[in-house]
């Protein structure tokens, strides 16, 4: 059974700092991984998702690098602002079913 | 494109009573959907995969006959929780696969339930 971990569980920086969210899996045979981001009391919105024969993802300031054989993936959010205040999931897409494991999730605070 | 929409956005229910939740596809067929709960502060647990035309797949500890579940289309899949209760209060969410890409899912804007 997949299990997926975020580390840390919150993280709290000023504005402008670079945050560095980390997932890991314990499963290497994945199809894909996402990385989501969710607001209190909001649905999911899809930030960038890896195939499994990528290293990287890049969109805007987020850049998601995947290393498939450690199962790690860590999302990068440069020069942060108080608008990126929210929980961050990792989700992994195994290859023997099209289910999604999702880990705890990073809450991230900016401020200002 | 791509867009999944869930009805209603949030819903409080007396214990006892039953609610259904409705998951739709705007865009996109969808062979597949699923079922996830979020209590606070945690992450989104599957609850069951819902395949069009067949019986749904529940997950370890979830009960089949509380959490019922429906996809009588390529476009629509509900939820009916059954004899609520206080703990069933929660955030739910639906996904659903385009049909030929099982490995996509696009997600729904979540229901609050509320059982007083």
């Amino acid at each position: 059974k997949q299990e997926v971990t975020q580390i840390p569980a919150a993280l709290s920086v000023p504005e402008g700092e670079n945050l560095v969210l980390n997932c890991s899996f314990t499963d290497s045979a994945i199809y894909n991984l996402q990385w989501f981001r969710q607001d209190p009391g909001k649905g999911l919105t899809s930030l960038l998702l890896i195939q499994s024969s990528q290293r990287e993802q890049t969109s805007g300031r987020l850049n998601a690098s995947l290393d498939k054989s450690s199962g790690r993936s860590t999302l990068y959010i440069a020069a942060s602002q108080p608008g990126d205040s929210a929980t961050y999931l990792c989700a992994v897409n195994s290859v023997d079913d099209y289910k999604l494991s999702f880990g705890a999730g990073t809450t991230v605070t900016v401020r200002a | 494109g791509a867009v999944v929409s869930q009805h209603p956005s949030w819903v409080i229910c007396k214990s006892g009573t039953s609610v259904k939740i409705e998951c739709r596809s705007l865009d996109f067929q969808a062979t597949t959907m699923f079922w996830y709960r979020q209590f606070p502060k945690q992450s989104l647990m599957l609850m069951a995969t819902s395949n069009e035309g067949s019986k749904a797949t529940y997950e370890q500890g979830v009960e089949k006959d509380k959490f019922l579940i429906n996809h009588a289309s390529l476009t629509l899949s509900t939820l009916t929780v059954t004899s609520a209760h206080p703990e069933d209060s929660s955030f739910y969410i639906c996904s659903a696969s385009p049909s030929g890409s099982s490995y996509e899912q696009y997600f729904g804007p979540g229901t609050r339930l509320t059982v007083t």
